[in-house]
């Protein structure tokens, strides 16, 4: 099974950079995604991490560390549309399940 | 457009009734999934099928049941055995299980149970 933890919320600025933290404890790992959720909608695939290091997608940034099982999502120049919830989510080597956080909630304020 | 399409958005149903949410999808996608998300925890996984004619149980299958007749169609049944059913159900799908296969997401059915 996975143990999946994320800050509940953060607050940030217009412009400004946040990092949201993922760490989790597994008995089999195959994989680490990231996904956006705007409130009452479906969560929306932002990244994918399988091996470490930091995979870049224009203002949005994951990172992997698989020996200290910890990855976070790096969003730059932050917008207002930008605020949602961000799940991390953890695939098991074993059933290939996926075991989702319960999500950090950005608030970006003007 | 592909994607995934859940009925309906909102659904209500008194104690003790069996209903059934609607997920199709036109993605040509293997795997199907059907999740549940309550205020505070993350998705939790109901049910989920690699192929037509076969499915699995998650982690909190107890209450639920599904069908996998189609390719396009993976039904959820909420029964009257499932004891708080009131919760925002996700259908998803993806390409298949492994690599980089991510899981493509419908709307959702938010069900309230009275």
């Amino acid at each position: 099974g996975q143990n999946i933890d994320q800050p509940t919320e953060m607050t940030a600025t217009e412009g400004a950079i946040v990092q949201i933290n993922c760490t989790y404890q597994t008995s089999g790992f195959n994989g680490l995604f990231w996904y956006q959720q705007h409130a009452g909608e479906a969560p929306t695939f932002l990244s994918y991490n399988v091996l470490d290091g930091l995979e870049e997608k224009g203002r949005f940034s994951s990172f992997l560390s698989r020996s200290k099982g910890y990855s976070y999502l790096l969003l730059k120049e932050l917008q207002m549309k930008d605020s949602a919830s961000y799940l991390c989510a953890v695939r098991d080597s074993g059933d290939y399940k996926l075991s989702f956080g319960a999500g950090t909630t950005v608030t970006v304020r003007a | 457009d592909g994607g995934i399409t859940q009925s309906p958005k909102y659904l209500f149903r008194k104690e003790g009734q069996n209903v059934t949410l609607s997920c199709e999808q036109n993605l040509n996608h293997d795997a199907m999934y059907w999740y549940r998300q309550d205020p505070g925890q993350g998705l939790r996984l109901i049910y989920y099928s690699q192929i037509v004619n076969d499915f699995q149980k998650g982690d909190i299958a107890e209450g639920y049941s599904v069908s996998r007749e189609k390719k396009e169609s993976f039904p959820l049944t909420v029964t009257s055995a499932q004891k708080n059913p009131t919760a925002f159900y996700l259908c998803a799908s993806s390409r298949d299980r492994v690599g980089s296969s991510e899981q493509y997401f419908g709307p959702g059915t938010r069900l309230t149970v009275t």
